[in-house]
C-alpha cells in the first residue's frame, strides 16, 4: 500500500517568492492534516482536514497561507509571500480517523527561504 | 505553559543500557497518549500507544500516570538502533486535536 506521497521533497526560494506543496494522502483516509517542523521542535499542526472540510484552521496564519483539499483527497499548501521565517520542514499526515490516533505522515518538503 | 514538555536531551547512553525519559502534559482532558519516534531527517512515525494499564512492546515499555499527568518510555537492552528523537503525543478526542512534544533526543553509542 503506498504512504503518503508529498512533493516537493526540496524547495529554495528567495523571500516574498510564493511556494506550493502538495499532498496525496493514503487512500481511504479522510483526515488529513498539515504540520510544519522546525529544526529541534516537534511538528506543530497548521490545518487539519475532514474530507473536504477545514474544521481547525485555528493555527494557520491566514495571511500568507492558505490550503485546499479538493474532492477530500489531495491538498496543497500554498505560502505567499513566503518570509525568511517559514524555512522549516512541512509535513503531510493523513488517518482513517481518531480511534487510535494513528497519523501516517509523508516524507515531508523541506523549505528553504533565502 | 506547553501543553505537552519533554527533556531535549539528548541522552547519551552506552549500548545494551536502559534509558527512560518521561513527558509531563498540562491539561488533564488528555484522553489518548502516543510515543512516536522520528529518525534524523525523517518523518515521525508511531512507536506505541500508552495505556493507562501501562504497556509493553519488546524492549519498550510505557507507563500513564494520570494522577501526576506524565507518560514515561522505558528502553532495555538499548541498540544502536534506538538512536533517534523520541515524541510524546497526546490527543483530545472531544476536540480531535493531537499534539506533539518537542522530542527527546536518545543516542545509543557502542
Amino acid at each position: 500500500e503506498a504512504g503518503v506521497v508529498q512533493s516537493p521533497r526540496y524547495k529554495i526560494i528567495e523571500k516574498k517568492q510564493p511556494v506550493a506543496f502538495w499532498c496525496n494522502p493514503i487512500s481511504g483516509h479522510n483526515t488529513l492534516y498539515w504540520y510544519l517542523q522546525n529544526l529541534g521542535q516537534g511538528p506543530e499542526l497548521l490545518i487539519r482536514y475532514e474530507n473536504e472540510e477545514a474544521v481547525d484552521d485555528s493555527q494557520l496564519p491566514k495571511d500568507r497561507f492558505s490550503a485546499e483539499r479538493l474532492k477530500g483527497v489531495d491538498s496543497t499548501l500554498k505560502i505567499q509571500p513566503a518570509e525568511l521565517g517559514d524555512s522549516a520542514v512541512y509535513l503531510c499526515a493523513s488517518s482513517p480517523g481518531l480511534r487510535d490516533g494513528e497519523l501516517f505522515f509523508g516524507e515531508g518538503s523541506r523549505l528553504t527561504v533565502l | 505553559r506547553k501543553e505537552v514538555e519533554q527533556d531535549p536531551g539528548p541522552f547519551n547512553v552506552p549500548e545494551g543500557a536502559t534509558v527512560a525519559f518521561n513527558c509531563t502534559y498540562s491539561n488533564s482532558a488528555s484522553q489518548s497518549f502516543f510515543w512516536y519516534r522520528q529518525d534524523c531527517r525523517k518523518e515521525p512515525k508511531l512507536l506505541m500507544s500508552v495505556y493507562s494499564s501501562g504497556n509493553e512492546d519488546g524492549r519498550f515499555t510505557a507507563q500513564l500516570n494520570r494522577a501526576s499527568q506524565y507518560i514515561s518510555l522505558l528502553i532495555r537492552d538499548s541498540k544502536l538502533s534506538d538512536s533517534a528523537t523520541y515524541l510524546c503525543v497526546l490527543s483530545y478526542s472531544s476536540a480531535s486535536k493531537i499534539i506533539f512534544g518537542s522530542g527527546t533526543r536518545l543516542s545509543i553509542r557502542p
